[in-house]
């Protein structure tokens, strides 16, 4: 079955990176497009960007533009999400997700990242 | 931006029926996708393309796109349907979320 599992948790300091991996199994990894989607304790759903998992172009939200990076190792199919400038407001769960078509489908079972000093 | 705009929360009896809407600017000319995240767990699809259910979704589940509104029908709702949803479009090659609606089983 098409399945996407996730880094485990991390805690860092305000000023560092943190850099989660999905990883894909189930399917032809190259297919399918991958999202990142995260969610502050108690808040909504935020999307971050996407990468084409065929030929790596990203597409970022402008919010972490310039902070955010998303990668892909097709030999591991693996993606990866790597934040920049860690801030205690980026303390949250941290989601994958498969494109199937504009919409995400499975997720992955989420990656909580906690920072604070 | 594009905004999409949900009730904060929704109750309904057990076994009635439930609508959740959300609202954007011609939201009926894009594909509105819905998803059900209970607590302590990552969300599902329960709709995707305003009215197409994904395997192993009840048929309880519905949806509807039209105008400004898109709507997720919860019919003959059970406990184990509690949780929040979340509606989602794609616009100008991002993902919008809606603000999420809890909804809660009387």
């Amino acid at each position: 079955q098409v399945q996407l599992v996730q880094s485990g948790a991390e805690v860092k300091r305000p000023g560092a990176s943190v850099k989660v991996s999905c990883k894909a199994s189930g399917y032809t990894f190259t297919t399918y497009a991958i999202h990142w989607v995260r969610q502050a304790p108690g808040q909504g759903l935020e999307w971050m960007g996407w990468v084409n998992a065929g030929n790596g172009d990203t597409t970022y939200s402008q919010k972490f533009q310039g902070r955010v990076t998303m990668t892909r190792d097709t030999s591991a199919s693996t993606v990866y999400m790597e934040l920049s400038s860690l801030r205690s407001e980026d303390t949250a769960l941290y989601y994958c997700g498969r494109d199937p078509d504009e919409y995400l489908d499975p997720w992955g079972q989420g990656t909580l990242v906690t920072v604070s000093s | 931006s594009y905004e999409l705009t949900q009730p904060l929360s929704v109750s309904v009896a057990l076994g009635q029926t439930a609508r959740i809407t959300c609202e954007g600017k011609n939201i009926g000319s894009k594909n509105a996708h819905w998803y059900q995240q209970k607590p302590g767990q990552a969300p599902v699809l329960v709709i995707y393309r305003d009215n197409n259910r994904p395997s192993g979704i009840p048929e309880r589940f519905s949806g509807s796109n039209s105008g400004n509104t898109a709507t997720l029908t919860l019919s003959r709702a059970q406990a184990g349907d509690e949780a929040d949803y979340y509606c989602q479009v794609w616009d100008s090659s991002t993902f919008v979320f809606g603000s999420g609606t809890k909804v809660t089983v009387l």
